[in-house]
């Protein structure tokens, strides 16, 4: 079946410490998601790529980067993580033309713990 | 401001009633979604729905786009149905969804 996945389901890591989550797709979406959701929000996009087209939403800290060295995956870099970044962080897909976007597909997430 | 508002915020029912969730969005939209997000927290796709009515076994969803505003219907509720549901929107020229806050969905035996 064609599908989101993430890896890992589950990430501890310590304060400060670098952490890379990942996300395939095998869908063949030209677009990759990736959005931060913490206790009992809704969730919130970090930022996008569209096709190699990188688009930063302006209130996403310059702590968090990404890279998307392929169509099939799509990292996610937290550079120094603080207590704060603790969350579900959630990568989705979808098709989509210049004019609208086609409908999103979700990963399982990763929940990244920060000690 | 674009918003997109969920309501209630929270729901509370006994296995096999039926339930009615809203979305309400600000301007003209696109796309509309409705997902439910599991215990596990993956967000599991429901219908994607920018106007009109469509159905799936116990669930059924109607988007008013002239009136923007958008229902979800759950009938015969199971305690799996449990859970948060969320409205999501991309408001034309956006390019990217905007969610509502959820319905948490309580499913008691």
């Amino acid at each position: 079946d064609a599908m989101v996945i993430q890896n890992p389901r589950y990430q501890v890591t310590q304060f400060g410490k670098p952490v890379t989550l990942s996300c395939s797709q095998t869908l063949n979406h030209n677009v990759m998601y990736w959005y931060q959701q913490k206790s009992s929000q809704a969730p919130k996009l970090l930022f996008h790529y569209y096709d190699k087209d990188f688009n930063n939403e302006a209130d996403t800290p310059d702590n968090f980067q990404s890279r998307r060295p392929n169509t099939s995956f799509c990292f996610l870099d937290i550079r120094s993580p603080g207590l704060g970044d603790a969350a579900m962080y959630l990568c989705a897909t979808s098709r989509s033309g210049p004019a609208a976007v086609d409908e999103q597909f979700f990963g399982p997430g990763t929940r990244l713990t920060v000690l | 401001g674009i918003q997109v508002e969920q309501s209630p915020p929270d729901l509370i029912l006994q296995e096999g009633a039926n339930s009615t969730l809203r979305c309400n969005f600000s301007d003209s939209v696109n796309n509309l979604q409705w997902f439910h997000q599991n215990p596990w927290g993956q967000l599991i796709n429901l219908f994607y729905i920018p106007s009109g009515t469509k159905q799936n076994g116990r669930l059924s969803a109607t988007t008013v786009a002239t009136e923007r505003y958008s229902l979800l219907y759950i009938s015969s509720s199971q305690t799996t149905d449990s859970g948060v549901y969320f409205c999501a929107v991309e408001f034309q020229g956006a390019q990217k969804l905007v969610f509502g806050q959820g319905t948490r969905l309580t499913i008691n035996p």
